[in-house]
């Protein structure tokens, strides 16, 4: 069975300084990849997601994400937070010939302004 | 409607009491999922439906859980004799179905047992 890992439960910091967000899966089949994230009081959402092609993934607010395969990873960055980046940040991950949705844990973020 | 809609939003019941949560996918989307999130924890995968292919029901906690999908739309998760371990916001999904596709979540029913 697929699984994913979030390396960090918790990141706090400070506006303008750098994000990067650790996820693994473990799946050794053609996966799609996605981060959804969840501001406070809000739904999930998708923020961005690698199917094929490039593996160098831009999304919405300037997040992008990595896909390396030899590493089973895809790493969410963000050069710059703000304020409004504090959320709940769930990478997940499914088989390309489904769609069934494995989840991480979540990181929660805690931009300080 | 434009989204996923779930209903109740907040439902609060008695330990042992059966309740019924409501599901309304996006139009056309022929993949639906419940999850759950309990505090501090992640997203528990409960069941899928992809169109008329029999449901996963991997992720049901137990024999209590219970989800049905009628006319490939509206889904309806139930849990009976609820427990406190129970409460949690329940979240539903939908996609196309096909591959290659994102899902689209509602906002959730939060689950409350005393």
């Amino acid at each position: 069975a697929q699984s994913v890992s979030q390396h960090n439960h918790h990141v706090i910091l400070s506006e303008a300084a750098s994000l990067e967000l650790g996820c693994n899966y473990s799946y050794g089949g053609t996966v799609n990849l996605f981060w959804y994230v969840q501001y406070p009081g809000q739904h999930l959402q998708l923020l961005l997601k690698y199917f094929s092609g490039d593996p160098l993934v831009k999304g919405i607010k300037g997040f992008e994400a990595e896909f390396i395969k030899s590493k089973f990873s895809f790493n969410l960055r963000k050069p710059s937070v703000q304020w409004s980046d504090t959320a709940e940040y769930f990478c997940a991950v499914t088989k390309a010939a489904g769609n069934k949705l494995t989840f991480g844990g979540g990181t929660r973020v805690l931009v300080k302004p | 409607g434009a989204g996923v809609s779930q209903s109740p939003s907040n439902k609060v019941t008695e330990k042992g009491k059966d309740v019924e949560l409501r599901c309304d996918p996006i139009s056309g989307h022929t993949a639906l999922y419940w999850y759950r999130q309990s505090l501090g924890q992640g997203l528990e995968f409960l069941i899928y439906f992809q169109g008329n292919s029999a449901p996963d029901k991997s992720g049901l906690p137990s024999d209590r859980f219970s989800a049905e999908r009628t006319g490939g739309s509206v889904s309806t998760l139930t849990i009976q004799r609820t427990q406190q371990e129970d409460s949690a916001v329940y979240l539903c999904a939908s996609s196309l179905g096909q591959t290659n596709t994102e899902a689209f979540f509602g906002q959730g029913t939060r689950l409350t047992v005393v």
